[in-house]
């Protein structure tokens, strides 16, 4: 039972253009979302997140949108930069659950020079 | 300086072997997790510990065992390994129990069983 789900194993993009990466969920529980970013042999690294309350979050070339009614988040990266090349984790948490998160399965990003 | 580290980085035993996978953290946060990313490469929790007591039990064969001797650590030792242990596990720490803390994670170890 996959509570968070990214349908795109994988998406490849030009250096330069945007990148959007998509992230459902099932739970109208969770409350809170958060993605990670995750280089081969490397841990997964945060990289931004967004409360409920909320329908948008920026940090520099990162924007995650939140659309609670389709229960749906997603990650645009612009412009997106080789180094952005590597797997995007979204994950879901909600308040009475603590810091139980559910994580998708991934998406891996390819940025073509 | 490695924030969260995590020994050995792989680990190749035999079935039925004993193993345990370490885990560090210099942050100074209370809370440490150990997750499992199987083959299909979903992250899920197995446990949670904050300042040294058990907060998450997931469902996980009792053969697994956490163990934290201080906050500052979270070991985990497995019993009678089985080829579905094959994995990559990680750890993570965060400053408190507190929703909306993110993670911070260790690099993995990668448990091969033959």
């Amino acid at each position: 039972d996959q509570q968070v789900k990214q349908n795109s194993p994988s998406l490849s993009v030009q250096e330069g253009r945007i990148s959007i990466l998509n992230c459902d969920y099932t739970n109208s529980m969770f409350d809170y979302f958060l993605w990670y970013k995750k280089y081969p042999a490397e841990g997964p690294t945060f990289l931004i997140s967004i409360s409920s309350i909320k329908d948008k979050n920026e940090d520099g070339r990162f924007t995650v949108f939140l659309n609670k009614s389709a229960k749906h988040l997603s990650l645009h990266i612009v412009p997106s930069q080789p180094g952005d090349s590597a797997v995007y984790f979204c994950a879901a948490s909600a308040h009475n659950y603590g810091q139980n998160f559910v994580f998708g399965p991934g998406t891996r990003l390819s940025v073509l020079p | 300086d490695t924030a969260v580290s995590q020994t050995p980085k792989y680990l190749v035993t035999q079935m039925g072997n004993d193993k345990s996978i370490k885990c560090e953290q210099n942050l100074g946060h209370d809370t440490m997790y150990w997750y499992k990313q199987d083959s299909k490469k979903f992250l899920k929790i197995m446990f949670s510990y904050n300042n040294k007591e058990l907060i998450i039990n997931e469902t996980v064969p009792n053969r697994f065992s956490p163990k934290s001797p201080d906050k500052a650590h979270l070991n985990l030792h497995i019993n009678s390994l089985e080829l579905g242990d094959s994995a990559v596990y990680f750890c993570a720490s965060s400053p408190r129990t507190a929703p909306n803390q993110p993670q911070h994670f260790g690099d993995g170890t990668r448990l091969s069983i033959l």
